[in-house]
């Protein structure tokens, strides 16, 4: 079974330029995850989908960031404009529906280094 | 509020034992996870409780106390290759969708 796919694996900008990460999850996985993580700290979930559909962007800073789910399968995370404290590794994470053991697969992030 | 603390690093030899502590105050409670962290990777899934007690898993086990807001990773049998970030996750209760909130990590050096 393929895992979670990401592109670009790694990326550097400058301050106020745009970047966009991609995802792919696991085939047949509804839910999908995009996690912040800073050096030295745990992931910190930015925003969910099930299916297409946003369950929870509550510490998604929508100023400056956004994300999509077209036809509940890709996933696109945009960061327009960049600030130097978003320089991070950006994980994508993928599980089944429903509640309690459900695993996330995550897949081997885009590191991200904004100059 | 939400809050999940774990010892920021911890050292231990080749061959021993060591016992990775978790305490959690979340809204609600779904389940406790574990994953593991190398250097420049993704995390991958350790151990899930969401009953209290032990789960074994061949050299890992994980501990829960829900009245306490406590659980243990244990390690037998260290080995080089368990260097590695250790993160705590609980799932609060989130409405019928699967959330986590992920503890800083504690970082694991295996000496020999």
């Amino acid at each position: 079974e393929a895992g979670v796919a990401q592109s670009p694996r790694y990326k550097i900008i400058e301050k106020r330029q745009s970047v966009a990460f991609w995802c792919n999850p696991i085939s047949g996985h509804a839910t999908l995850y995009w996690y912040q993580q800073i050096l030295g700290q745990g992931p910190k979930l930015l925003i969910q989908f099930q299916n297409n559909g946003v369950v929870d962007d509550s510490q998604l800073p929508k100023d400056r960031f956004s994300a999509e789910r077209l036809k509940g399968v890709d996933s696109t995370l945009k960061i327009q404009p960049a600030k130097l404290e978003d320089s991070a590794v950006y994980l994508c994470a993928s599980s089944g529906t429903g509640t309690g053991n459900l695993e996330q697969y995550f897949g081997p992030g885009t590191r991200l280094t904004v100059t | 509020g939400q809050n999940i603390d774990q010892p920021t690093e911890m050292t231990a030899t080749e061959g021993a034992i060591v016992q990775i502590n978790c305490t959690y105050q979340t809204s609600g409670f779904n389940g406790l996870f574990w994953y593991q962290q190398h250097a420049g990777e993704a995390p991958t899934f350790l151990s899930y409780n969401v009953l209290d007690g032990l789960e074994e898993k061949g050299r890992f086990s994980s501990f829960l106390s829900r009245s306490k807001g406590y659980s243990y990773l244990l390690l037998k049998e260290l080995q080089m290759k368990d260097s590695a970030s250790y993160l705590c996750a609980v799932s609060p209760f989130s409405g019928g969708y699967n959330k986590l909130i992920f503890g800083a990590g504690t970082r694991l050096a295996v000496h020999p």
